[in-house]
């Protein structure tokens, strides 16, 4: 069975600084992808990066970045110089049997409260 | 940049009334979920969708949901029946092969 682990409930920055939120999982299908997503005060759910398990390097999308450690099941989002707006719910997801073409769902951690201070 | 779209944002339903959700997904996705997330908790699979049928559930999709697609573009979900437990923020999802796109949700209140 698929489990993501988010260890930190909330966290604090300050603002242009950078912070890393961390995520392990845990799955034994070797074929499997990772995201992170970003939920504002407003609800909705924002896509931010994603990384697949055969990717040769981490994953980056503009200010984040994905510090991905195959051997230690670690998924890590770093966001580089924090913003106000970045003060967010962020939730690491994981679906496996990428490659299969199925349907597979996402399973996600519990979460991670971002406060960015100014 | 193509999106997944939900209608309405905001529905209030009496118990026991049935409810359908609606959204669109991003038209070249082949795959189609709905998740909820109950105020302050986990997202929670409910059902996902691959070619024209049911390819996964979850405990929580029970008889009292159901979901179609009816005319190629819409993705709905149904509930029959609503109880109070069943306010939460709905969301509908779709995917290609790796990227998994939400739409803005639909927050459900049963009164």
């Amino acid at each position: 069975a698929q489990k993501i682990t988010q260890t930190q409930p909330g966290m604090f920055v300050q603002e242009k600084e950078a912070v890393t939120l961390d995520c392990t999982y845990d799955t034994s299908d070797p074929s499997y992808g990772l995201f992170w997503y970003k939920q504002p005060s407003s609800g909705e759910m924002i896509f931010l990066i994603y990384q697949g398990s055969y990717d040769q390097q981490n994953a980056t999308e503009g200010r984040y970045s994905l510090n991905f450690q195959k051997a230690r099941k670690s998924a890590n989002l770093v966001i580089s110089a924090s913003q106000l707006g970045d003060s967010a719910m962020y939730f690491c997801a994981m679906r496996d049997s990428i490659s299969s073409g199925s349907a597979r769902q996402l399973t996600f951690g519990s979460g991670t409260q971002l406060t960015v201070l100014p | 940049e193509p999106e997944v779209t939900q209608t309405p944002s905001h529905q209030v339903t009496q118990m026991g009334q049935e409810v359908i959700l609606r959204c669109v997904p991003i038209s070249n996705h082949l795959y189609f979920y709905w998740y909820r997330q109950i105020l302050g908790q986990k997202v929670e699979f409910l059902v996902s969708f691959y070619n024209n049928e049911i390819s996964e559930k979850s405990e929580i999709f029970d008889d009292q949901f159901s979901v179609e697609r009816p005319d190629g573009s819409n993705f709905t979900l149904k509930i029959r029946s609503t109880k109070l437990e069943d306010s939460a923020m709905y969301f509908c999802a779709s995917s290609g092969r790796t990227e998994a796109f939400f739409g803005q949700g639909t927050r459900l209140t049963v009164v």
